[in-house]
């Protein structure tokens, strides 16, 4: 099992709504990591959590809280959300050890709007 | 994070060889180099990576000059599944953490 699994894959809220974004893979990967990606521009990376702990929070603004409950699995939970904040948002894991990374996995991410 | 260069866009011809060039010259000596393709409406794909020597798997194949500035990404045979953004992206692998972050890209074209 190769899959990086996203759910919803759609998700239309207020900005006065709370929501949370999901993503599970089982391919015992410990480095898991949100991107965020506006339409044609690149994905930007959001937050990198390593054996269930956050790692690197690339300044991102406290409306979005990550939280890793096991080595499977990544939420994203979204409060007061601005329209702006509409993007497609992509999950990945990949295998880590001694500094050494292999590829990455990516889901196929949910596409988010807020109104 | 060290930065790498792409073209914007590149256009092939369906079936013929496509040479998609990185720059890269501040690449240090344990940054592996990594590509990743996004096909329209998906998530990135991971294509290929390499650390010096020439790569080869069933995608692609990579080319790493010799003093690691530049390297190419070869699709042997493109077909019109290949039209995506091909990211050239450094993976530091020196520092705590060896994350993926996005440059712009090629976009690739595949005319039938």
């Amino acid at each position: 099992d190769t899959e990086v699994t996203q759910t919803p894959k759609h998700l239309v809220m207020g900005m006065t709504n709370k929501k949370s974004l999901k993503c599970e893979q089982h391919m015992g990967h410990r480095a898991m990591y949100w991107y965020k990606q506006k339409a044609k521009k690149p994905p930007e990376l959001m937050f990198v959590y390593s054996y269930e702990k956050l790692s690197i929070n690339e300044s991102v603004p406290s409306r979005f809280s990550p939280e890793c409950p096991n080595s499977s699995l990544l939420n994203l939970h979204l409060h007061a959300l601005q329209p702006e904040d509409s993007a497609l948002y992509l999950c990945a894991s990949s295998q880590e050890g001694r500094g050494m990374y292999t590829e990455a996995f990516f889901g196929q991410g949910t596409r988010l709007t807020v109104v | 994070d060290a930065k790498t260069t792409q073209p914007n866009s590149m256009e092939s011809n369906e079936e013929e060889p496509v040479h998609l060039p990185c720059n890269h010259s501040t690449i240090s000596g344990t940054d592996y180099i990594h590509w990743y393709r996004q096909l329209p409406s998906q998530g990135p794909e991971y294509v290929i990576h390499g650390l010096t020597s020439n790569v080869n798997n069933r995608m692609a194949s990579l080319a790493i000059a010799e003093d690691r500035k530049s390297s190419t990404l070869i699709l042997h045979r493109a077909t019109l599944r290949d039209a995506a953004v091909y990211y050239c992206i450094l993976r530091v692998t020196g520092g705590s953490q060896g994350n993926l972050i996005f440059g712009k890209g090629t976009k690739l074209s595949v005319k039938p």
